[in-house]
């Protein structure tokens, strides 16, 4: 079956635009993640969706970034103003459920966006 | 502040040996700990996990251990083989809806 897709897988902008990431979850996961990975570290957490709300929007670095998910499926990451700091690969991960099995998140490939 | 620290960012093995991958974590209400394999321009994928009721967990060839008291936790993958050649990270849950915190990564190399 279909894992997480992501679109773009790259995207190149200029300082100071706006981009839209989008994250297609595994059909009828409830939970999905979007995480940020910069050179040479690890994943870092940005925000969780449980169903529409999103449930943990901790981890968002500003109000530049804000992330939707209006029907429960599909969400969108977006990123107003980029500043050359937001180059990263953005990862989408979804999962049946949340903690009743923290093990069953599905990442997807990422989108590298690089701001220049 | 980093919970999850892998302070070996690159490690080479020759294809037969074992490869130890180690991970310490800081916050003590971690829970259930996780090891991911990423290859390159895809998502990590899981490999292993641990319950932090637990000391050794095992599945073929990857063990992974875990010494609370140390804080500490590492991966045995024994045989090496050339298809392990990615980046492992470490991963650590606490809360409840499986947030996980990653470690910064370890690139593993099998050498024929």
């Amino acid at each position: 079956g279909a894992g997480v897709s992501q679109t773009p897988s790259n995207k190149v902008t200029e300082k100071g635009k706006y981009v839209e990431l989008r994250c297609d979850p595994i059909s009828g996961h409830t939970a999905l993640y979007w995480y940020r990975q910069s050179l040479g570290q690890g994943p870092e957490f940005l925000i969780y969706f449980q169903g529409t709300g999103a449930a943990d929007d901790s981890g968002l670095p500003n109000d530049r970034f804000f992330a939707v998910r209006p029907e429960g499926s599909v969400s969108t990451l977006k990123i107003q103003r980029t500043e050359r700091g937001d180059s990263a690969v953005y990862l989408c991960a979804s999962s049946p459920s949340g903690r009743a099995n923290p093990v069953t998140q599905y990442f997807g490939p990422g989108t590298r966006l690089t701001v220049l | 502040d980093q919970q999850v620290k892998q302070n070996s960012p690159s490690l080479s093995v020759q294809e037969g040996r074992i490869s130890i991958l180690n991970c310490d974590y800081t916050n003590s209400m971690f829970d259930y700990f996780l090891w991911y394999k990423k290859y390159p321009a895809e998502g990590p994928t899981f490999l292993i996990s641990i319950s932090s009721i637990k000391d050794k967990n095992e599945d073929g060839r990857f063990t992974v251990f875990l010494n609370k008291s140390a804080k500490h936790l590492s991966l045995h993958i024994v045989p090496s083989q050339p298809g392990d050649s990615a980046v492992y990270f470490c991963a650590a849950v606490a809360d409840s809806w499986g947030k996980l915190q990653f470690g910064a990564g370890t690139q593993v190399v099998v050498t024929p």
